[in-house]
Order: structure tokens, then C-alpha cells, then sequence
């Protein structure tokens, strides 16, 4: 089945450091990969998305790259602000199945 | 704010209850996706509907049931509670899901305290 593994959390930095949360998959034929993002009392936000390998999926200021090769997509931003605590989900969808598969989720504290 | 409601924001109640929580997809999205976030099992699948059908179960014990409307909105049904299933639960929609993707918007979540 699909399954999705998260670099273990809590990641605390201090502001204007370099972020990067792992995430590897396991997922028959080829699966569209999402980072989620949860602030606090909030539900889940699309944060990014890439749909086949290779694709590179960006918003403000992450970026994550589907590599298909060591069936991965790490999240990165070059340099993290407080506003960007929250907790990150990595996921997947796969084939005939239309609903997620997340990770664990990681949670990120960014000090100032 | 992603177009998705879900009420009540909160629900408390005892063991051996049964609570009803309604999501309110998006204008025009067919999809209802389900969703259950606890500490000890992660952001979970539980059902998929479209346009009135079910579609896909997931990890959905049976002692919990779904259902979406003619207007589109959807109910998701627990009975028998048990302390285990306090947790966030969160509806999400989508506009067909019946391509590879279509992103998923979700609800702000209805949290279940069960005592």
C-alpha cells in the first residue's frame, strides 16, 4: 500500500535559518506528492504541489522537488521566519485512489 | 479561508453517545473527503462521496457512517463513542475526483472531546 514517512519532529531554529524537513513515499504507479501545512487551531493548508518527477512545487518560499529516483520530496526554505511555525504534512495520492495519504507530520518552531 | 464548513467547531460528550458532524463543501465541488487527525494515528482516510455516491473507505470503524445530500453537504455519523475516538475531524472537498488529482480544500475541523 501507499505510505508516506516524515523526518521526526518537533525542529526547532531560529528566524532566518535554512529549513529542511524530509519525506520519502511508498506509492504504486505514479503519485502527485503534497506538503500540507497546519497552523495552530487551523486546519490544513496546501502549501505545494508536483504532479510527475522532476516537477519542482514552490510557494512563499518553500520549494520541494519530486524525485522520483529516491522517491522523495523534501521541503526547503532558504531562510525561515516566525511566522512559519506551524506543522508540516507531507502526502500523497496514487491512482484510482483520490484520498490522501499523509505523514506523521513535523512540527516546526521558528525563534526569533 | 477555504470555502469549506464544518459545524460544530467543538463537541464534548460521554462514551456510548452518538454525534452527528456536517461539512459544507466548497460551491460546486462534488467531492466529500473525511478525515480523522489523532495523536496516536495520524491524519487518517475515513470516506470519500461523490455527487451523493460513496466512493472509497479508509481506516472507517463501523460503528461510524456518512452520508452526502442532494445539496452536497455531507454528515458524518459516530455512535457507540468511545474515549479513543476524541480527535479532529476534518471534511475536505474537491471539484470532480475523478482525475489523477484535484486538490483537496479543507475544513477548519470539528474537535471531538469524548468523556
Amino acid at each position: 500500500g501507499n505510505s508516506v514517512t516524515q523526518m521526526e519532529g518537533p525542529v526547532t531554529l531560529s528566524e532566518e535559518a535554512f529549513l529542511t524537513i524530509n519525506c520519502t513515499y511508498t506509492a504504486t504507479g505514479y503519485p502527485s506528492l503534497f506538503w500540507y501545512v497546519q497552523y495552530p487551531g487551523e486546519g490544513l493548508q496546501l502549501l505545494l504541489k508536483a504532479t510527475k518527477a522532476d516537477d519542482k512545487g514552490s510557494n512563499k518560499g518553500f520549494e520541494a522537488t519530486y524525485r522520483k529516483e529516491t522517491t522523495s520530496f523534501h521541503l526547503e526554505k532558504g531562510s525561515v521566519q516566525v511566522s512559519d511555525s506551524a506543522v508540516y504534512f507531507c502526502a500523497l495520492l496514487s491512482g484510482s485512489a483520490r484520498q490522501l495519504t499523509f505523514g506523521s507530520g513535523t512540527q516546526l518552531t521558528v525563534l526569533p | 479561508d477555504s470555502g469549506v464548513t464544518q459545524t460544530p467547531k467543538h463537541l464534548i460528550t460521554a462514551t456510548g453517545q452518538r454525534v452527528t458532524l456536517r461539512c459544507s463543501p466548497r460551491s460546486g465541488d462534488l467531492s466529500v473527503y473525511w478525515y480523522q487527525q489523532s495523536l496516536d494515528q495520524g491524519l487518517q482516510f475515513l470516506i470519500h462521496y461523490y455527487n451523493g455516491e460513496e466512493r472509497a473507505k479508509g481506516n472507517i470503524l463501523e460503528r461510524f457512517s456518512a452520508q452526502q445530500f442532494p445539496d452536497l453537504h455531507s454528515e458524518l455519523n459516530l455512535s457507540s463513542l468511545e474515549l479513543g475516538d476524541s480527535a479532529l475531524y476534518f471534511c475536505a472537498s474537491s471539484a470532480t475526483g475523478q482525475t489523477s488529482y484535484n486538490e483537496q480544500f479543507f475544513g477548519p475541523g470539528t474537535r471531538l472531546t469524548v468523556l
